[in-house]
């Protein structure tokens, strides 16, 4: 079964400094997709960044950017110029293709709680 | 188009009543999906339909959980005989096929007293 771990609980981080949040998992799929996903004290579950296991360049979207490391299983998210609205919990997750399998199942980490200090 | 929408907020029940929750996904998703999330943790995959068909189930699904999306558009997941144990927000999520990421709603927050 896959797992997702996140080893970081918690995170601090001066405003417009950088900050990188880790996240391994575990799968013997080669097709899937992994994901970040901000989850603001509003509650609802925002898509930060996405990474198509096929794909070996690393996503970016502005000042969010990944280190995706398929051997070692490793999907990193680095904020860069961090702003007092990235506090946040941040949740890595990952789908298999699966393809005629679970399609359903996009797996969470148990998250890891960014403060971003002024 | 608003988004995912999710109905009620909060619900606040005693034990043993039986709750329903309401998801409306964004109109051109045909894929629905339910989820789980208990304080500290990261959301559990409950049930997902592909239009009106539920294609799967989680085993955190017990008998006294049952989803149902009709026409294909929105969904509702009622739970019968709540216990303290099913506290939790519950994310509702749409999406396309193949399309890889979903877009979530901003949940129903259940308490059980």
């Amino acid at each position: 079964a896959q797992t997702v771990t996140q080893s970081q609980p918690e995170m601090s981080v001066q405003e417009a400094e950088t900050v990188t949040l880790s996240c391994t998992y575990d799968t013997s799929e080669s097709d899937y997709y992994l994901f970040w996903y901000k989850q603001p004290p509003s509650r609802q579950m925002i898509l930060v960044i996405r990474q198509e296991a096929y794909k070996q360049q690393n996503a970016t979207e502005n000042r969010f950017s990944v280190n995706f490391q398929k051997a070692a299983k490793s999907f990193s998210l680095k904020i860069s110029d961090s702003q007092l609205g990235d506090a946040a919990m941040y949740f890595c997750a990952y789908k298999g293709m699966n393809y005629g399998g679970s399609q359903g199942n996009l797996i969470f980490g148990k998250g890891t709680k960014l403060s971003v200090k002024p | 188009d608003t988004g995912v929408s999710q109905d009620p907020r909060h619900k606040i029940t005693k034990r043993g009543q039986n709750v329903t929750f309401r998801c409306d996904p964004i109109s051109e998703h045909n894929r629905l999906y339910w989820y789980r999330q208990t304080l500290g943790q990261g959301p559990e995959f409950l049930t997902y339909f592909q239009n009106e068909a539920q294609l799967e189930k989680s085993r955190l699904l017990s008998d006294r959980f049952s989803a149902e999306r009709p026409k294909g558009s929105f969904s509702t997941l009622e739970i019968q005989r709540t216990e303290q144990g099913d506290s939790a927000m519950y994310l509702c999520a749409s999406s396309l096929p193949g399309q890889g990421s979903y877009t979530f709603g901003s949940g129903t927050r259940l308490t059980v007293v």
